[in-house]
């Protein structure tokens, strides 16, 4: 079990620039999360997928962001024409659906900077 | 909807003094709650969570903390901190039954002094 794992770390893209992320999870985890984190705030949910289906989709993922998960494995999320006010960390979790209820596993994030 | 309210933003303690991160929650329905800590330029590592049974949850490096139906409360608490304890700390709730999205509380900064 190597735990979730994000890439890249960091990206710096400038203005309008479209960027991807790519988030592994923990490879028996059914579910997954993404989460958008600005500095001096609490993670705000984004979206989840069960095995590939996108079940959720916060009102904060605007037409401009995409998550896919193919096959159930990976994930990656997009965001188009990027502006400043996405620069934040964009945390992936990872959980198994079990009787001992859920514990999301986070990877490390990707810290994006639009210049 | 769920909220969380985390009531100190910094919390300044001396090495080996006792500490308490509060945290109370608003919600409809039956909760899970849980703590994280998030060291710097890292993701988050669950320290304890609360799903149903005895109200005192013991968690990782000496933490605990203490469901309170009534106040709505889930405070953090430990003993005595060390130096390496400074970091962020994240007060989460889900839907009971769910296992679906963490609503996280804006954090409380745990910084430890020599």
């Amino acid at each position: 079990d190597t735990g979730v794992s994000q890439d890249p770390r960091h990206k710096i893209t400038k203005r309008g620039q479209n960027v991807t992320f790519r988030c592994d999870p923990i490879s028996e985890h059914n579910r997954l999360y993404w989460y958008r984190q600005t500095l001096g705030q609490g993670p705000e949910f984004l979206t989840y997928f069960q095995n590939e289906a996108q079940l959720e989709k916060s009102r904060l993922l605007s037409d401009r962001f995409s998550a896919e998960r193919p096959k159930g494995s990976f994930s990656t999320l997009e965001i188009q024409r990027t502006e400043q006010g996405d620069s934040a960390m964009y945390l992936c979790a990872s959980s198994l659906v079990s009787r001992e209820g859920p514990e999301a596993f986070f990877g490390q994030g990707t810290r994006l900077t639009v210049v | 909807a769920q909220s969380v309210t985390q009531l100190d933003s910094q919390v300044p303690v001396f090495e080996e003094a006792p500490v308490e991160l509060r945290c109370n929650y608003s919600s409809s329905v039956s909760v899970y709650l849980f703590w994280y800590v998030q060291y710097p330029n890292q993701g988050l590592q669950l320290l304890l969570k609360y799903l149903s049974g005895s109200t005192l949850v013991k968690g990782i490096n000496g933490f605990e903390a203490e469901f309170n139906k009534s106040q709505t409360s889930f405070h953090l608490r430990k003993p005595s901190v060390h130096i390496s304890d400074t970091a962020e700390y994240f007060c989460a709730v889900s839907v009971s039954g769910s296992a679906r999205q963490l609503t996280f509380g804006s954090g409380t900064q745990l910084t430890v002094l020599p």
